[in-house]
C-alpha cells in the first residue's frame, strides 16, 4: 500500500513570495490533515478535511494561508505572501476515519 | 484545552540497553487516545504505538511498550534492546475521542541518541 505522498520535499523562497504544497493521501482515506512543525517543536494542526469539507481550520492563518481538497482526494496548501516565521516543515497526514494518522515525508520550507 | 508535556528534551541510551521516555498530559475527558510517534532525520513521522484510554492493558509492539497510568495522566514509552536505528525524535500525542475532530496534540519531543 502506497503511503502519503508530498511534494516538493524542499522549497526556498523570498519573503512576500507565494508557495504551494501538494499532498496525496493513502487511497481510501477520507480524512486529511495539514500540520506545521517549527524547528524544535511538535507538529501543530493547520487544517483538517473530511472528504472535501473542512472540519477544523481554527489554527490556520487565513489572511495568508489557504487549503483545498477538491474531489476529496489530494490537497493543496498555499501561503501567500510568505513571512519569515512561516519557515517550518509542513506535514500532511491521512486516516481512514479520525483514527490513527499516517504521515507523509513533509516539505521543508525556508523563507529568506 | 488538552496539553501534552515531554519533560526530557534529550535522552541517551547504550545499544542493547533499555530506555524510558516520559510523557504527561492534561485533559478533562475520560476517553481518548494516546500515541507515540518516531521522527528520524528524514522527517517522516512513524507511528510507534497507540493506546486507547478505556483499555487497562498496556500496549506493546515488539521492543516497544508503554506504561499507561490514567489516574496520573502519564504515558511513558519503554524501548527494550535499543538499536542504532531507534535514534530519532520521539513525540507523544493525544487525540480526543469520536466525532469528526481527530487532530493530534503533540508534545515538544524527546531526542533519543543511541550509543554503539
Amino acid at each position: 500500500e502506497a503511503g502519503v505522498a508530498q511534494s516538493p520535499r524542499y522549497k526556498i523562497i523570498e519573503k512576500r513570495q507565494s508557495v504551494a504544497f501538494w499532498c496525496n493521501p493513502i487511497s481510501g482515506h477520507a480524512t486529511l490533515y495539514w500540520y506545521q512543525q517549527i524547528l524544535g517543536q511538535g507538529p501543530k494542526l493547520l487544517i483538517q478535511f473530511q472528504n472535501n469539507g473542512v472540519v477544523d481550520d481554527s489554527q490556520l492563518p487565513k489572511d495568508r494561508f489557504s487549503a483545498e481538497r477538491l474531489k476529496g482526494v489530494d490537497s493543496t496548501l498555499k501561503i501567500q505572501p510568505a513571512k519569515l516565521e512561516d519557515s517550518a516543515v509542513y506535514l500532511c497526514a491521512s486516516s481512514w476515519v479520525p483514527d490513527t494518522q499516517y504521515f507523509g515525508p513533509g516539505t521543508r520550507l525556508t523563507v529568506l | 484545552a488538552q496539553t501534552v508535556t515531554q519533560s526530557q528534551p534529550e535522552m541517551s541510551v547504550q545499544e542493547a540497553e533499555t530506555v524510558t521516555l516520559s510523557c504527561t498530559y492534561d485533559t478533562s475527558e475520560s476517553d481518548y487516545y494516546l500515541f507515540w510517534y518516531k521522527q528520524p532525520p528524514s522527517r517522516q513521522m512513524i507511528l510507534v504505538i497507540r493506546q486507547e484510554a478505556y483499555k487497562q492493558q498496556n500496549a506493546t509492539e515488539n521492543r516497544f511498550s508503554v506504561n499507561f497510568q490514567k489516574a496520573a495522566k502519564s504515558f511513558s514509552l519503554k524501548i527494550s534492546d535499543s538499536q542504532l536505528g531507534d535514534a530519532a525524535m520521539y513525540f507523544c500525542a493525544y487525540r480526543s475521542p469520536g466525532g469528526s475532530q481527530g487532530n493530534l496534540i503533540f508534545g515538544k519531543g524527546t531526542k533519543l541518541s543511541v550509543k554503539p
